[in-house]
């Protein structure tokens, strides 16, 4: 089984400010890489997939990079509604997530 | 707008059985591939089981196999997970999940829709 292991488990960032987070694959998944984005009691929302292409009706301040075992969700300008737990997810060989990172108002 | 609504869930003991079902509308069912994901109170997300476009194919994660069956109806629009032998660890919110390609036969990609999800407590 690919272990996803997202970095760091918990980030506090301004609003305004960038934030970055990080998931790692324990073996290659090529560009076989999803983010999402979940709130309490809601259900989990596509932002990125392979990689780095936006879901339809995602914002540009939202980016995806890296490729094989490095991925990186950036999101350039947190706007409120950006605070929420954020998942990878490798689809290369089956699925598995990542433990996930909470993004919290600093 | 693409919809998912679960339903089904509920209180049952260890050893006993659930049939959950996931109602979908506004997208051409039988070109999507389709999987459950739950998600344990406070836990992250974990993959249940993906079943292809026309239902021949089927996929279950080590957890579930041979306890749990996913099927699908394309003339009614449904998805369904039949669930036996519930352990306590089962407790936990299932999602029905859209694949986000078009081909039928691929049962790995990202998940573009999902549902709500439907409570399932394992307990006595």
């Amino acid at each position: 089984e690919v272990v996803m292991t997202q970095s760091p488990a918990t980030l506090s960032v301004s609003p305004g400010e960038r934030a970055t987070l990080s998931c790692r694959a324990s073996e290659s998944v090529s560009s076989a890489l999803a983010w999402y984005q979940q709130k309490p009691g809601q259900a989990p929302r596509l932002l990125i997939y392979g990689a780095s292409t936006r879901a339809t009706g995602i914002p540009d301040r939202f980016s995806g990079s890296g490729s094989g075992t490095e991925f990186t969700l950036t999101i350039s300008s947190l706007q409120s509604e950006d605070f929420a737990v954020y998942y990878c997810q490798q689809y290369s060989k089956w699925h598995t997530f990542g433990q996930g990172t909470r993004l919290e108002i600093k | 707008e693409v919809q998912l609504l679960e339903a089904g869930g509920g209180l049952v003991q260890p050893g006993g059985s659930l049939r959950l079902s996931c109602a979908t509308s506004a997208f051409n069912l039988r070109v999507h591939a389709m999987s459950w994901v739950r998600q344990a109170p406070g836990k992250g997300l974990e993959w249940v089981s993906g079943i292809s476009g026309s239902g021949e194919r089927t996929f279950y994660a080590d957890s579930v196999k041979g306890r749990f069956t996913i099927s699908r109806d394309n003339t009614r629009n449904t998805l369904h997970l039949q669930m036996n032998s519930l352990r306590a660890e089962d407790t936990a919110v299932y999602h029905c999940a859209k694949g986000n390609t078009n081909d039928p036969d691929r049962l790995t990609s990202a998940y573009d829709s999902w549902g709500q999800g439907t409570l399932v407590a394992v307990a006595s």
